[in-house]
């Protein structure tokens, strides 16, 4: 089972960059890390996908080293409408990969 | 806009009365998940349905259960709700399947679930 741990808060402030870190490491072969964002009373939005190496979208890149037992989510600048809580999200149910599980969470709150 | 939609967005039922939740999906994902979360915590996989293929995760009770009449709607039925149930409750799609497909989810709204 690909248990998932994140720190449980971290602060910033605008314009600043933020890393948030997933220690996976029990991560399968087969098993993908994506990373979701979810604000109150809302549904987790997905932010970024990885295997290895690194991947970068228009708003995050996701840092995954050679032996994928960690990640990095990276948010660069922030702003006030980044506070939220990231979740990362380890598995692959078919082609024997782990049961999805998300990690614990990290409450980002961002400030002026 | 092609989207997840739950139905309610908030449901009270009183304890030990069966209750339905409801997903409906216009993206055409063959795969569906339920989900349980509860007050700060991450949300746990309860089920997920691959195409008609129904996957129970071993430490989902069997309080919970699950139906899929097309490709479009699933529901979430709780047979005996107990004051432990009371959760937000989301349904996601994911396109066909595999590692990565598995993990690009779209989520819909949730249910928020009050059990009295």
């Amino acid at each position: 089972l690909a248990k998932t741990t994140q720190p449980i808060s971290m602060d910033s402030y605008e314009g600043q960059e933020v890393n948030i870190t997933c220690s996976h490491n029990n991560i399968a072969t087969n098993d993908y890390i994506t990373w979701y964002q979810q604000f109150p009373s809302q549904g987790p939005r997905f932010i970024i996908q990885g295997y290895k190496t690194k991947v970068t979208n228009e708003v995050a890149s996701l840092f995954i080293p050679a032996d994928r037992k960690s990640s990095t989510l990276s948010l660069p600048r922030v702003s006030l409408s980044d506070t939220a809580v990231y979740y990362c999200l380890v598995g692959a149910p078919t082609g024997g990969g782990n049961k999805l599980t998300f990690g614990t969470g990290t409450q980002l709150k961002v400030e002026l | 806009d092609a989207m997840v939609i739950q139905n309610p967005r908030y449901q009270v039922t009183q304890f030990g009365k069966p209750v339905t939740l409801s997903c409906s999906q216009t993206l055409n994902h063959n795969v569906m998940y339920w989900y349980q979360q509860k007050s700060s915590q991450a949300p746990k996989l309860l089920f997920h349905y691959y195409d008609k293929d129904f996957n129970n995760e071993a430490d989902t009770p069997d309080n919970f259960q699950s139906r899929r009449p097309n490709t479009s709607f699933c529901f979430l039925d709780i047979r005996s709700p107990g004051l432990g149930d009371a959760a937000m409750y989301l349904c996601a799609t994911s396109r066909d399947g595999g590692g990565r497909s598995y993990n690009e989810q779209f989520f819909g709204p949730g249910t928020r679930l009050t059990v009295l």
